[in-house]
Order: structure tokens, then C-alpha cells, then sequence
């Protein structure tokens, strides 16, 4: 049973396009939503977190839909630097002290020149 | 320097031998936690530490077990290696009052012959 499923990758995108990648998740009492992104063979790095009513970081537009058990991630004007991997993690811990982060396998973007 | 640190950051040792990974942390976090990253997998708790005298298994912590020797040292131990734990391991640490955002060591890159 996949718990928090990622749309396949890779995405190959030209520079300056619009990628929007999208992310299920089973456990409809999640708590918690972010976006991370991992360069190859780094650490994964928070991108952002998720919020109910949606947020925006410069380019990035992340997006919850509670109702369809869904989050979103949208990049306007790619750049090169945005090749990367994507993971989509939920916390699907409920009640004070729990934890249970859970990671998408995440989603190959190379943007080209 | 680096908030999380991890050693080694790589080892490639011989089935049956004992391996013991060390992550230290300089953030003053409480939330320590023991991850592996498989190709097409992503990524999967090991075992996880709300504060030192907090232990909890996580998904997959069958032949690993842990220490907390204080509160900035979290130390990852194979008993006897398999070729199947192959993999790259990282460490994270949280601040549950930081929505639990995961920092994460530069990893480890373990080879089981």
C-alpha cells in the first residue's frame, strides 16, 4: 500500500517553462505536508511547507487539497539550478507526540537549456 | 560548519562484520531520527529519538538498533551486515516546535560485500 505516491518522473523541461508536480496521500487524518528537494547524492533539503490555504515562495506554489487527499507543486520560469529531485512528505501522525513523516519516492525534474 | 555531521561518510565493510554509523548534531534539537535511501524506494525510517531517553522503532528496524548517547549523538549500529542493507544512510534531527521540518546529515553511503 503506497501511502504517499508521486507522479513518475523524469520531468525534461526547457528553461523558463511552467512544471507542476502533484502528490497523494492515503491517510486522510494527516496533519502536516512539505515539499523537499535532494540534488543528487545531497541530503534533502526542505523547500517548503504546505499550508491549507496554500502558499508561494518566489517561484514555487505549493497547494493542499484535503478533500481529494492531494498536494501540488508548481515552478514558473525554470531555471537550470531547479534540476533536482522532489519529495513530497506527510505526516500522517495524529494526537500530541506522534510521528509519522512519511516520504514520496520522489520526482526527477531536469530542466535544459 | 555543518549542523549534522555523519560518520563515515562512506564504508564498504564484508558481510557478518559489525558497523556502527555516528551522526552528531550542534542544532540543540531533541528529535533525532535514522533514515535509508534505496533506489526507487526513497526514503525510510530506521528508528527515531523524541529526546535521550526516548527510543522507537520505525518502519524497517529489523538488524539495526540504536544508541542515544546524549542529546547531540545519535549512533546507528549494524550487528552483523548483509549485502541487502546496502544503501545510503542519513541522519535528521527536528524541532517539533519548528512543525518537525527534518535537517538532515550529508549521509553515509554504505557498500555490504
Amino acid at each position: 500500500r503506497k501511502e504517499v505516491e508521486q507522479d513518475p518522473g523524469p520531468f525534461n523541461v526547457p528553461e523558463g517553462a511552467t512544471v507542476a508536480f502533484n502528490c497523494t496521500y492515503s491517510n486522510s487524518a494527516s496533519q502536516s505536508f512539505f515539499w523537499y528537494r535532494q540534488d543528487c547524492r545531497k541530503e534533502p533539503k526542505l523547500l517548503m511547507s504546505v499550508y491549507s490555504s496554500g502558499n508561494e515562495d518566489g517561484r514555487f506554489t505549493a497547494q493542499l487539497n484535503r478533500a481529494s487527499q492531494y498536494i501540488s507543486l508548481l515552478i514558473r520560469d525554470s531555471k537550470l539550478s531547479d534540476s533536482a529531485t522532489y519529495l513530497c512528505v506527510v505526516n500522517m501522525g495524529s494526537g500530541a507526540g506522534s510521528y509519522q513523516l512519511t516520504f514520496g519516492k520522489g520526482t526527477k525534474l531536469s530542466v535544459i537549456p | 560548519d555543518a549542523d549534522v555531521t555523519q560518520t563515515p561518510r562512506n564504508r564498504i565493510t564484508k558481510t557478518g562484520k559489525r558497523i556502527m554509523l555516528e551522526c552528531s548534531q550542534t542544532k540543540g534539537h531533541d528529535r533525532m531520527y535514522w533514515y535509508r535511501q534505496d533506489p526507487g524506494l526513497g526514503l525510510r525510517l530506521i528508528y527515531y529519538s523524541f529526546d535521550v531517553k526516548d527510543i522507537n522503532k520505525g518502519e524497517i528496524s529489523d538488524g539495526y538498533s540504536v544508541s542515544r548517547q546524549a542529546q547531540a549523538k545519535f549512533s546507528l549500529s549494524l550487528e552483523s551486515a548483509i549485502p541487502n542493507q546496502t544503501a545510503l544512510y542519513f541522519c535528521a534531527t527536528s524541532d517539533p516546535g519548528g512543525a518537525d521540518t527534518q535537517y538532515f546529515g550529508p549521509g553515509t553511503r554504505l557498500t555490504v560485500l
